[in-house]
């Protein structure tokens, strides 16, 4: 079944980078994306890729795609302690009509001053 | 634009109770979802609406019931409150998604803290 994997916690330094880290399973979903979610507040959306990409740049943030070993990651670069929060990989998977998304468990991310 | 809303905030329930959580959208959304959030589970979905009328199971919908009676609301109804349902609830909206496009940016509300004691 779809299923979306990734670590429940990271910690890091102010100014260093963060690598968030997600696997999934269903290699029809042709959008993959990173939610944050603040304390206490709903998820937004923080950014996406097309199936058909390598990687995205946006800012401070860089999306690695890697389809053959369905694997995704976010790079934050110069993280700052307003990156604190958690940070959820989701896919569309055409298989469940590609409508509900799958997301994962979440990745607590401390920032360290 | 208000975006998403939900009504209450929060809310503690005695076991056997009943309620009705409120989720509003003012963006024209078709898609409206529900979803709980529970510490080391993650986001899962309950039920969810492609349109006005319609309903459909999500992974956990045991013990819940959902009505899209107008475009802009989905109403989530606990008939008989237990304790495992104590969790943070979160609405959400997407846009119509064709199946070229396959774009589903879903659009959240706040969350309401459902404590059931």
């Amino acid at each position: 079944g779809e299923d979306v994997e990734q670590s429940l916690f990271l910690s890091v330094r102010e100014g260093d980078s963060s690598v968030i880290n997600c696997t999934y399973t269903d290699s029809s979903s042709t959008y993959l994306y990173w939610y944050k979610q603040e304390p206490g507040a709903g998820l937004q959306l923080l950014t996406y890729i097309f199936s058909n990409m390598d990687m995205k740049q946006d800012q401070r943030l860089t999306v690695l795609l890697n389809k053959k070993d369905k694997h995704l990651s976010l790079r934050i670069a110069d993280t700052q302690t307003g990156d604190s929060a958690i940070y959820f990989c989701a896919e569309s998977p055409l298989t469940l009509g590609n409508t509900p998304l799958v997301f994962g468990k979440g990745t607590r991310l401390s920032v360290i001053a | 634009n208000a975006g998403v809303t939900q009504t209450p905030k929060f809310r503690v329930l005695k076991t056997g109770q009943s309620m009705t959580l409120l989720c509003a959208q003012d963006m024209n959304h078709e898609y409206m979802y529900w979803y709980r959030q529970d510490p080391g589970m993650g986001l899962r979905l309950i039920h969810y609406s492609v349109g006005e009328g319609t309903t459909a199971k999500g992974e956990v919908p045991d013990g819940y019931n959902v009505s899209r009676l107008k475009k802009q609301n989905f109403l989530l109804g606990l008939e008989s409150a237990a304790p495992s349902q104590t969790s943070v609830y979160f609405c959400a909206s997407s846009w119509f998604i064709n199946s070229e496009s396959s774009y589903n940016e879903q659009f959240f509300g706040p969350g309401t803290r459902l404590t059931v004691l």
